[in-house]
């Protein structure tokens, strides 16, 4: 079966210090992955998607960055965070060969810029 | 554009009670439809799931939801409500005319409370 990881599942860090959060999918190939990014008290606001290794497309201009080293691995990135960059962020996959399909999640991670 | 309205930003019902969350949706082509449930500091977990075919979903935990295409509805019902309910419930909308990463859109999302 499929399972999705991502660590660290709490961060917090400082102002304008760099981040990676990383997430990894087993059990499956080729997936696509997404980066959501969800604020206190909103919805799912979708950051990054990937569907394949080293393509990265944006859906939000921001501070943040994505790559895809791996098959199966995502990573989010910034050079220096900022405030509004607080948030529970979550990675997803869905099976490429199917268009539209399920997308599953990883437990997330909370992160806390002070 | 597809987008995904959720009526009811918070829901509180009794427990015991029926759950009744509101999700209507506007795609230009037929869409896959979902429902996932969040609880607290944790991801999204799909409850169910309707692409095509029978109109009435079942899903995990009792739950069911039902593709009314003329209403453009998708709402989620459980008939009798329990404590361990109580989560954030979104629903979504692909939309399969459109490419990857642009055809899958949230609703808001609705917090459910569940009173003793």
């Amino acid at each position: 079966s499929q399972t999705i990881h991502q660590w660290p599942a709490t961060l917090v860090q400082p102002v304008g210090s760099p981040l990676s959060l990383e997430c990894t999918v087993e059990g499956t190939s080729n997936p696509n992955l997404y980066w959501y990014r969800q604020a206190a008290g909103r919805g799912l606001q979708l950051l990054f998607y990937s569907v394949g290794i080293g393509q990265i497309s944006s859906e939000v201009p921001q501070n943040l960055s994505a790559s895809r080293p791996q098959d199966r691995q995502f990573i989010l990135s910034s050079k220096k965070l900022l405030l509004s960059d607080s948030g529970f962020y979550l990675c997803a996959w869905s099976v490429s060969a199917v268009l539209q399909e399920t997308q599953y999640f990883g437990p997330g991670t909370r992160l806390l810029v002070l | 554009a597809q987008s995904v309205t959720q009526l009811g930003s918070h829901v509180s019902v009794s427990e015991g009670a029926l759950v009744l969350l509101r999700c209507n949706y506007s795609s230009s082509v037929p869409p896959y439809l979902f429902w996932y449930v969040q609880y607290p500091n944790q991801g999204l977990q799909l409850l169910l799931k309707y692409t095509t075919g029978a109109t009435l979903v079942k899903g995990i935990n009792g739950f069911e939801a039902e593709f009314k295409k003329s209403e453009t509805s998708f709402h989620l019902t459980k008939p009798s409500a329990h404590m361990s309910d109580a989560a954030e419930y979104f629903c979504a909308v692909s939309d399969r005319s459109r490419a990857y990463g642009q055809n899958f859109v949230f609703g808001p999302g609705t917090r459910l409370s569940v009173l003793p």
